[in-house]
């Protein structure tokens, strides 16, 4: 029983631009939601999160978006970078426990 | 997440062996998640410990599996009579506390191959 799904596995974008990622949950008790960066061969790096009781958290770069009523979230990069080509991972809490997309493989093209 | 400690980094197992995962969490951190990532799917979730006492197994294979979170030393995964399908990267987190966590920091994970 998926209840995070990434839909897009990849994503190819050029340096400079946008990169915009999505993420659809089903449980609507999960009240926490981050996002996960991972190189090969090393473990999920923490990059950005969102309480449920907000729609728009921004760090530098990196700005989530949540939509509740939609089940919904996004991650926006702006701009990308080469440094940004990784697998990143939609994640959500209920109590103790992550729930974890498949991820997205993101590649930025020079 | 350099602080939560995986060994070893790779382990090669003939089927029918048993496979030891050892995740040292972060100072201060008393729980203790091991997710298992098989190739091409993403993180899913095994197993949550806290020191001495297993919180949740509802990830962990009812046969073969079985994790422990002493209340000294490293937690330890162990996998027993390994089968191909058992090759995949486990990743361990640790928090510091199980509900109100804002973050979890993973290891580098151990691959494990059956050969």
């Amino acid at each position: 029983d998926q209840q995070v799904k990434q839909n897009s596995p990849s994503l190819s974008v050029q340096e400079g631009r946008i990169s915009i990622l999505n993420c659809d949950y089903t449980n609507s008790m999960f009240d926490y939601f981050l996002w996960y960066k991972k190189y090969p061969a090393e473990g999920p790096t923490f990059l950005i999160s969102i309480s449920s009781i907000k729609d728009k958290n921004e760090d530098g770069r990196f700005t989530v978006f949540l939509n509740k009523s939609a089940k919904h979230l996004s991650l926006h990069i702006v701009p990308s970078q080469p440094g940004d080509s990784a697998v990143y991972f939609c994640a959500a809490r209920d109590d103790y426990k992550l729930s974890f997309g498949a991820g997205t493989t993101v590649t930025v093209r020079a | 997440n350099a602080g939560v400690m995986q060994n070893p980094r790779h382990l090669v197992r003939r089927r029918g062996q048993e496979a030891r995962l050892r995740c040292s969490p972060m100072k201060g951190h008393s729980h203790v998640y091991w997710y298992r990532q098989l190739p091409e799917e993403g993180l899913k979730f095994m197993v949550y410990l806290q020191k001495e006492n297993i919180i949740d197994e509802s990830g962990m294979p009812k046969e073969r599996f079985s994790a422990e979170f002493p209340k000294e030393g490293p937690s330890i995964l162990r996998i027993q009579q390994v089968v191909r399908g058992d090759s995949a990267a486990y990743f361990c987190a640790s928090a510091d506390q199980g509900s109100g966590f804002t973050e979890a920091f993973f290891g580098q994970g151990t691959r494990l191959t059956v050969v």
